[in-house]
Order: C-alpha cells, then sequence, then structure tokens
C-alpha cells in the first residue's frame, strides 16, 4: 500500500526558514517524480514544485522559486522542501504526491495527508 | 503561464441528479488534464486523468471529457457522499489548478 507521511510543519517567523520532509512506503521511490502542492486555508491548490525520480531535474512555481528547494534522497524513501524567507502567504497546507511516472509532467495519483506551516509574527 | 477556470465555482443538486462541472484552460493542453475531489480535512483524491480516464477505484458515475481548451466533468446519480470541492488540474506545461468548484447536495 502507498503511503506519504508529511512532517515538519509548525509556526514560524516571517524571514525563517522551514524543512519539510514527506517519507514514502510501498513504492519503488526512486522510479517515481514527487510533487509539494499547497493549499492555504480555506483555498484551492497550488503546485509549488516537483523533481524527477532520478534526482535529476527539478521544476518550481513562479511564486516559490529562489526561495524554496525540492530535494530527495532516494535511499531513505524521503522527499525534502527546504523553504527560506517565509511570508505571510506561505500559510498553508504542504501535500506530498507522487506522480505516475518518473518524469514530471503528470498527474498526481496518491497523496499524503498534509502539514501545516504557519507564518505569522 | 496557463491559467486555468473551473464554473460554476458553487453547485447545489439534489440526490440523483446529473451535474457537469467545466474547466477551461487558456491556451491548449491537449488533454493533459485531471480531476480531484477533496472532502474537508483531507487530501484530494484523483478521479480522472489524461481528460477521460477513470482512476483504478473510481466509480463510474465519474466520467471526464474534452480536449485543447475545453473540459467537463460529469457527477451521475448523485449521492450524498458527493458533496465535496473538485478541482481540475493541467500538466501539458509544469501544472495548476483550477480554483475549485463547490459541490453541495441537498
Amino acid at each position: 500500500e502507498v503511503q506519504l507521511l508529511e512532517s515538519g510543519g509548525r509556526f514560524v517567523r516571517p524571514g525563517g526558514s522551514l524543512r519539510l520532509s514527506c517519507a514514502g512506503s510501498g513504492f519503488t521511490f526512486s522510479s517515481y517524480a514527487m510533487t509539494w502542492v499547497r493549499q492555504t486555508p480555506g483555498q484551492g491548490l497550488e503546485w509549488i514544485s516537483s523533481i524527477s525520480g532520478s534526482n535529476t531535474n527539478t521544476y518550481y512555481a513562479d511564486s516559490v522559486k529562489g526561495r524554496f528547494t525540492i530535494s530527495r534522497d532516494n535511499s531513505k524513501n524521503t522527499l525534502y522542501l527546504q523553504m527560506r524567507s517565509l511570508g505571510a502567504g506561505d500559510t498553508a497546507i504542504y501535500y506530498c504526491a507522487k506522480d505516475r511516472g518518473g518524469s514530471f509532467g503528470g498527474e498526481f495519483h496518491y497523496w499524503g495527508q498534509g502539514t501545516l506551516v504557519t507564518v505569522s509574527s | 503561464d496557463i491559467h486555468m477556470t473551473q464554473s460554476p465555482s458553487t453547485l447545489s443538486a439534489s440526490v440523483g441528479d446529473k451535474v457537469t462541472i467545466t474547466c477551461r484552460a487558456s491556451q491548449s493542453i491537449n488533454r493533459w488534464l485531471a480531476w480531484y475531489q477533496q472532502k474537508p480535512g483531507k487530501a484530494p483524491k484523483l478521479l480522472i486523468y489524461q481528460a477521460s480516464n477513470l482512476e483504478t477505484g473510481v466509480p463510474s458515475k465519474f466520467s471526464g471529457s474534452g480536449s485543447g481548451t475545453e473540459f467537463t466533468l460529469t457527477i451521475s446519480r448523485l449521492q450524498p457522499d458527493d458533496s465535496a470541492t473538485y478541482y481540475c488540474q493541467q500538466y501539458h506545461i509544469h501544472s495548476n489548478f483550477g480554483q475549485g468548484t463547490r459541490l453541495e447536495i441537498k
């Protein structure tokens, strides 16, 4: 059974940094692209970043480019999102999701339960 | 960037009804479109991919159609459990989502 478990979300001050993790199990982690999607409270979904299964290619939404870094450790079956220069607009539930294929560019057929990041002074 | 617009934003229907949600892309995305269902406090669930392919385990009451810039999600034989917010997602160039359609079952 595919499982994705996010962690690392917490309260952080504006300008601060945070690293989120997503542990995957039940599938060959290195064979699949992985993605971070966030959802602001009561609002819609926003794709923010994806990484290929081989760790070769990364992709970012303009809203986070230059501030967020996606990475993965295939030996640990874990996806990461390093977030810097956080602002109130980054307050959201952050979901990790598994792509159907090894390269980014598909639908997200498994999702974690999400981890909440709150940015406030 | 490709912009996705869903309509309507909210929808109210009765048990047994059939409803249709529309998603329009600001440029052609071929058939690179998915539909998700999200219930409060839960992660989104994939329903349809590549515009019309039903995800494994999803009931056939859900169906998708379209190509290019206009797509539809149809839900038949509505039940109270179908009450949720539905999102479209394009993955032709990077990815982004529509703003969502909240479906209420009367």
